[in-house]
């Protein structure tokens, strides 16, 4: 099935700085997620989107739903050490049960 | 509140021999499950996917399996392991919010063929 095309594949930045990766598609999405992934460990689900337009906040991070539906990104502010990991992007194409597209992720560094 | 769970967490199998995964989730019921393949640096590759008991599809072509004997219970199965089945093996499960999936994944199974 189509994927994701999210951006940058990974980023190495300073602790305090802020962070913006992103995703895009070709098609209308109705639904984003944004996840952040541990190594060894599964997903877990961060933000939750479901309007175009829509701009939510959890802790230090925001994501927005574009106002196309073919976009959503993800800043995370004032970055820290925990913050690294890999961001996974997921949109629902549509209301059928196996259609949850992903992003290849982005991969966070966070330098002391 | 819901949980997932997954095991083994890690497991090391010769090529040709059997493989069973086992996921299943707490604190709801009648949930969509799915199996997930993480390749090391890649995307989430969906193998299969069950809406309620019995009920399977399979969305690529392989040597595994899936079965859902009962209503939290997912299992993945394959009769001879490939070297190419090595990966990272998560379950998830899906739920309706409002009109909207959210959609949660258990702690994963680190498989290594060998």
């Amino acid at each position: 099935g189509q994927q994701l095309n999210q951006s940058p594949q990974s980023m190495f930045i300073q602790e305090g700085e802020d962070v913006s990766m992103n995703c895009t598609s070709s098609s209308i999405f109705n639904t984003w997620l944004w996840y952040k992934q541990d190594p060894g460990e599964g997903p877990v689900l961060l933000i939750a989107l479901y309007k175009a337009g829509e701009l939510t906040s959890n802790g230090r991070l925001t994501a927005q739903f574009g106002i196309t539906r073919k976009d959503s990104f993800l800043n995370i502010s004032a970055s820290i050490p925990s913050d690294v990991g890999i961001y996974f992007c997921a949109g629902q194409l549509t209301y059928n049960n196996n259609d949850m597209r992903f992003g290849a992720g982005t991969r966070l560094t966070v330098k002391p | 509140s819901q949980t997932i769970h997954q095991w083994p967490a890690t497991l090391v199998q010769p090529v040709g021999s059997p493989l069973s995964l086992e996921c299943t989730v707490e604190g709801t019921s009648n949930p969509n499950l799915y199996w997930y393949r993480q390749a090391a640096g890649r995307g989430l590759q969906l193998l299969f996917y069950s809406v309620g008991i019995g009920q399977i599809s399979s969305e690529v072509p392989q040597n595994l399996s899936a079965s859902r004997p009962q209503d939290r219970q997912f299992i993945l199965s394959s009769k001879k392991l490939l070297l190419s089945d090595s990966g990272f093996y998560l379950c998830a499960w899906r739920t309706l919010a409002g009109r909207s999936y959210e959609q949660y994944f258990g702690p994963g199974t680190r498989l290594t063929v060998t």
